[in-house]
């Protein structure tokens, strides 16, 4: 069975510039999660899709971000125009849902992340 | 608030010694998850194990085992018989039952395994 996969592994950009990464989830899977860690901080969620719905969004910084999983498969965050500080690592997880009584907790399988660098 | 707070920022072991990672975590609430992922140099998140608040066995997989100790908010993870490639950033992470599906992350320990 295929993992997360992300595209690109890296990108580097100038400020003022549009990026778009793209996740993959595990085939069946219908959560989506999008996670940032910038260079010296915490993991943070960003925002979480079932199928192709938005759940959260609770964690996107500001407008200037867009995510978007249309048909429920594939799932694309745009960051549009960029900023210095929208640089670090970009982590997409999936999971499926058991429910809160599974004994895996639904856990979130990761992608090796968007490694985005502004200039 | 939902925290997590692992205090080794890094840690050196010598080959095949066991090691104890720590993390406490801070919820009010009584159902939920605690996780530990592995990342590598190479960057991807693996995940290691998982816990759940109502769990009265601590979880074990392989190597790895959790120390959980609820009513001191701790969730050590425990790799025995450390090898080379455990070289790598162990995170903590947790997320509420009924809550949302985000999970609360701590900051990681860098663990360095030396020959």
């Amino acid at each position: 069975e295929a993992g997360v996969t992300q595209f690109p592994s890296h990108s580097v950009i100038e400020k003022g510039q549009t990026v778009t990464l793209r996740c993959d989830p595990i085939s069946g899977h219908d959560n989506l999660y999008w996670y940032r860690r910038v260079m010296g901080k915490e993991i943070k969620f960003l925002l979480h899709f079932v199928k192709e719905s938005k759940q959260d969004e609770s964690g996107m910084p500001n407008n200037r971000f867009l995510a978007e999983r249309t048909g429920g498969t594939y799932s694309t965050l745009k960051v549009q125009p960029a900023e210095l500080e929208d640089s670090g690592v970009y982590f997409c997880a999936s999971s499926q849902d058991h429910g809160s009584g599974s004994s895996r907790g639904d856990t979130q399988y990761f992608g090796p992340g968007t490694r985005l660098t502004v200039l | 608030a939902q925290k997590i707070t692992q205090t080794q920022p890094g840690m050196f072991v010598q080959e095949k010694e066991a090691v104890t990672l720590d993390c406490t975590y801070d919820t009010s609430d009584q159902s939920y998850g605690l996780f530990w992922y592995k990342q590598p140099s190479s960057g991807e998140m693996i995940f290691l194990i998982y816990q759940g608040s109502y769990d009265e066995q601590n979880a074990t997989e392989g190597r790895y085992s959790l120390n959980f100790q609820k009513a001191r908010k701790s969730a050590n993870l425990v790799i025995s018989a450390s090898q080379l490639g455990d070289s790598a950033m162990y995170f903590c992470a947790m997320r509420v039952w009924d809550s949302n599906y985000q999970l609360i992350w701590g900051a990681g320990t860098k663990l360095i395994i030396k020959p």
